[in-house]
C-alpha cells in the first residue's frame, strides 16, 4: 500500500530549527512531486512548500520563505522539510503529500497521498 | 484570507444534494488551471476526493463529482449520508507571483 510517514515533530522554542522527514513506500518516490501541507490548530489547510520530482525546482509560501527548505534524498526515498527561525504562528501539524500525476511540472495535479501528519509546537 | 473562497458551512438532511462553491480569480480557476477537492473528517488526514476537476479516484463513490466554469469550481454530494459529515477543501494553481499552490478556507458540511 502506498504510504508516507511523517517524523521530526516536536515542541521547539521560538528561533529555534526544526527538520521533519517524510518516508515514502509502495511507489517509485524519484518519479514524483512531493509537497508540504500544514494546518494550524482549529483551522484550514495552507500549502508550504513543493519539490520537484529531481530536486531541481522548488517553490514556497510567502508565509515561510526565507525561512524553510524543501528538499529530497530519492536514493532514501525521503523528504525532507528544514525550518529555520521558528514562529509561533508556525505551529501546526504538517502534512506531506504526493503529486497525483508524474510530471516535471508541479502544483498542476492535486495530491492523491497524504501522510499522517507530524505536530509542530512553537512555544515560549 | 483564502486565495479561493468557499462557504464556511453547508448542512443537508440524508439522501438529499449539497453543493458546496469555491470561488477563485483570473491566475487560478478563471485561467484554466485545474480544481481538486479533498475530504477531510475529523482527526484525519485530509483525502483526494475529486481531481483535474471532474475525475474521482478509484474508491471514491460516484455520489461524489465536480464541476468547473469561468472562475469557479462546485463539488456535489448527492443520496447524502451520516459518513459524509467532514471539512471539505478545494485547492489550485495560482499563478500569481505570491503563491503557486493555494487551498480554499475549507466548508464544513453537516449532516442533518
Amino acid at each position: 500500500q502506498v504510504q508516507l510517514v511523517e517524523s521530526g515533530g516536536g515542541v521547539v522554542q521560538p528561533g529555534r530549527s526544526l527538520r521533519l522527514s517524510c518516508a515514502a513506500s509502495v511507489f517509485t518516490f524519484s518519479s514524483y512531486g512531493m509537497h508540504w501541507v500544514r494546518q494550524a490548530p482549529g483551522k484550514g489547510l495552507e500549502w508550504v512548500a513543493v519539490i520537484s520530482y529531481d530536486g531541481s525546482n522548488k517553490y514556497y509560501a510567502d508565509s515561510v520563505k526565507g525561512r524553510f527548505t524543501i528538499s529530497r534524498d530519492n536514493s532514501k526515498n525521503t523528504l525532507y522539510l528544514q525550518m529555520n527561525s521558528l514562529r509561533v504562528e508556525d505551529t501546526a501539524v504538517y502534512y506531506c503529500a504526493k503529486e497525483t500525476i508524474s510530471s516535471r511540472f508541479v502544483g498542476y495535479y492535486g495530491m492523491d497521498v497524504w501522510g499522517q501528519g507530524t505536530t509542530v509546537t512553537v512555544s515560549s | 484570507q483564502s486565495v479561493l473562497t468557499q462557504p464556511p458551512s453547508v448542512s443537508g438532511a440524508p439522501g438529499q444534494r449539497v453543493t458546496i462553491s469555491c470561488t477563485g480569480s483570473s491566475s487560478n480557476i478563471g485561467a484554466d488551471y485545474d480544481v481538486h477537492w479533498y475530504q477531510q473528517l475529523p482527526g484525519t488526514a485530509p483525502k483526494l476526493l475529486i481531481y483535474g476537476n471532474t475525475n474521482r479516484p478509484s474508491g471514491v463513490p460516484d455520489r461524489f463529482s465536480g464541476s468547473k466554469s469561468g472562475t469557479s469550481a462546485s463539488l456535489a454530494i448527492t443520496g447524502l449520508q451520516a459518513e459524509d459529515e467532514a471539512d471539505y477543501y478545494c485547492q489550485s494553481y495560482d499563478s500569481s507571483l505570491s503563491a503557486h499552490v493555494v487551498f480554499g478556507g475549507g466548508t464544513k458540511l453537516t449532516v442533518l
